[in-house]
């Protein structure tokens, strides 16, 4: 069976950090890209970044670049979203996902004072 | 950016009957390797979203086959043949053949 489990989330002061990690299983992780996507209600489903098999090639929406990482363990088929400088707008629930297929059930960020 | 139009935004459907959803993209989603990333998902309330339907007009495992995807270029359709009670919710395409990979606003189907 495969499973995503997203955890690191949480309460953080604008301008704070905060670093997303997503265990997997079920699948061979070190063989697809991995991306971050989060939700809000008022923006829908945003893609924030992805990451090649291999961790060689990385992509960013506009409003990460420079300000977040995403970055994979192949040996233990995990991926992280290393977010700083964080922003009201960044507040969403973050899902792993396996290239379009496979979503884990969210983490919720909520930045705020 | 490619940008993403769906519609409905909301359709409510009598149980037995089909339904249909557009999506539209604001540039034509060009093939790449011989295929059209364009996917059709349904998020279920409380859920994350679970994949349908993937490069276009694929049912992906599982997928009941009252679902079915069609389109090319910058018209695409999700269509459900006849709509359950286990359809409720809300149904998202998404382009992933340039990035930043883009999603429709959302089509939330109810039942009459």
């Amino acid at each position: 069976e495969v499973q995503l489990v997203e955890s690191g989330g949480g309460l953080v002061q604008p301008g704070g950090s905060l670093r997303l990690s997503c265990a997997t299983s079920g699948f061979p992780f070190s063989n697809f890209w991995m991306s971050w996507i989060r939700q809000t209600p008022e923006k829908g489903l945003e893609w924030v970044a992805n990451i090649k098999p291999d961790g060689s090639e990385e992509h960013y929406v506009d409003s990460a670049k420079g300000r977040f990482t995403i970055s994979r363990d192949n040996t233990k088929n995990s991926l992280f979203l290393h977010m700083n400088s964080l922003r009201a707008d960044d507040t969403a629930v973050y899902y792993c996902c396996s290239t379009a297929t496979f979503w884990g059930r969210g983490t919720l960020v909520t930045v705020s004072t | 950016d490619i940008v993403m139009t769906q519609t409905p935004l909301s359709l409510s459907v009598t149980p037995g009957q089909p339904a249909s959803i557009s999506c539209k993209s604001s540039q034509s989603i060009l093939p790449r390797d011989g295929k059209t990333y364009l996917y059709w998902y349904l998020q279920r309330p409380g859920q994350s979203p679970q994949l349908l339907i993937f490069e276009v007009s694929n049912r992906f495992p599982g997928v009941p086959d009252r679902f079915s995807g069609s389109g090319s270029g910058t018209d695409f359709t999700l269509k459900i043949s006849r709509v359950g009670a286990e359809d409720i919710g809300v149904y998202y395409c998404m382009q992933s053949a340039q990035v930043p990979w883009t999603f429709g606003q959302g089509t939330k189907v109810e039942i009459k």
